[in-house]
């Protein structure tokens, strides 16, 4: 079975630039959830989709940051313009929606902002 | 806002010897306790997880407790091996939402041949 997908795996750019994550979920999964991991911070929930809807934003740093989700096996995070702080690795997971369900993380981007 | 204490940070036993790895909570309504294996290069990776409904549960060399009075939870391996050398997250589910999850900081277990 396709465990999550993210793409690129990694990328380098330059700050100010537009940087944009994808995402396909576990086919049926109806949950998705982006996460950011760093040192400093270790992994953090940015936002969390049910049914492709956002339901808890509360993690997004700044308002550089914006994710969609389309449709059921789709989904973008964006980070415009972006910043050198702003490197780390991003992940997306996705699960049933049903309460504890359990998360599968798909293997990341690594993100680099000269 | 809410928190997962998770210790030690580094944790080095010899093949074959028994790991434990300890996690505190804050939020009295976390209900759900999973345990991630990440490999470098790697996604987190769910190898056991716990309701708030049972104080344990096993699977093979694998085990995690729970006491929800003290709120803390632990990982026990059993008869480690080199492949179980990674870095292992605790977390429960006050990160946000019904289901969004709060990390631990992480263990780096580390098993000598």
């Amino acid at each position: 079975d396709a465990g999550v997908i993210q793409s690129p795996r990694h990328e380098v750019t330059e700050m100010g630039q537009e940087v944009t994550l994808r995402c396909k979920p576990i086919s049926g999964h109806n949950s998705l959830f982006w996460y950011r991991q760093t040192m400093m911070r270790g992994l953090e929930l940015l936002i969390y989709f049910n049914n492709n809807v956002p339901i808890d934003d509360s993690g997004m740093p700044e308002d550089r940051f914006s994710a969609k989700m389309p449709n059921a096996s789709f989904s973008t995070l964006k980070i415009q313009p972006s910043e050198p702080r702003d490197s780390a690795v991003y992940f997306c997971a996705s699960s049933f929606t049903t309460a504890q369900a359990p998360q599968h993380f798909g293997d990341g981007t690594r993100l680099s902002i000269l | 806002g809410e928190n997962v204490e998770q210790h030690p940070s580094t944790l080095s036993v010899q093949e074959g010897d028994s790991a434990v790895i300890k996690c505190t909570y804050s939020d009295s309504a976390s209900n759900y306790f999973p345990w991630y294996k990440q490999e470098l290069g790697k996604g987190p990776q769910l190898i056991i997880d716990i309701r708030s409904n049972v104080g344990e549960k096993k699977d093979q060399r694998i085990a995690v407790t729970l006491n929800k009075t003290a709120k803390h939870f632990s990982l026990h391996i059993t008869e480690t091996q080199p492949e179980d050398s990674a870095v292992y997250f605790c977390a429960d589910n006050s990160g946000g939402g019904a289901d969004g999850l709060t990390f631990g900081k992480g263990t780096h277990l580390i098993i000598q041949p």
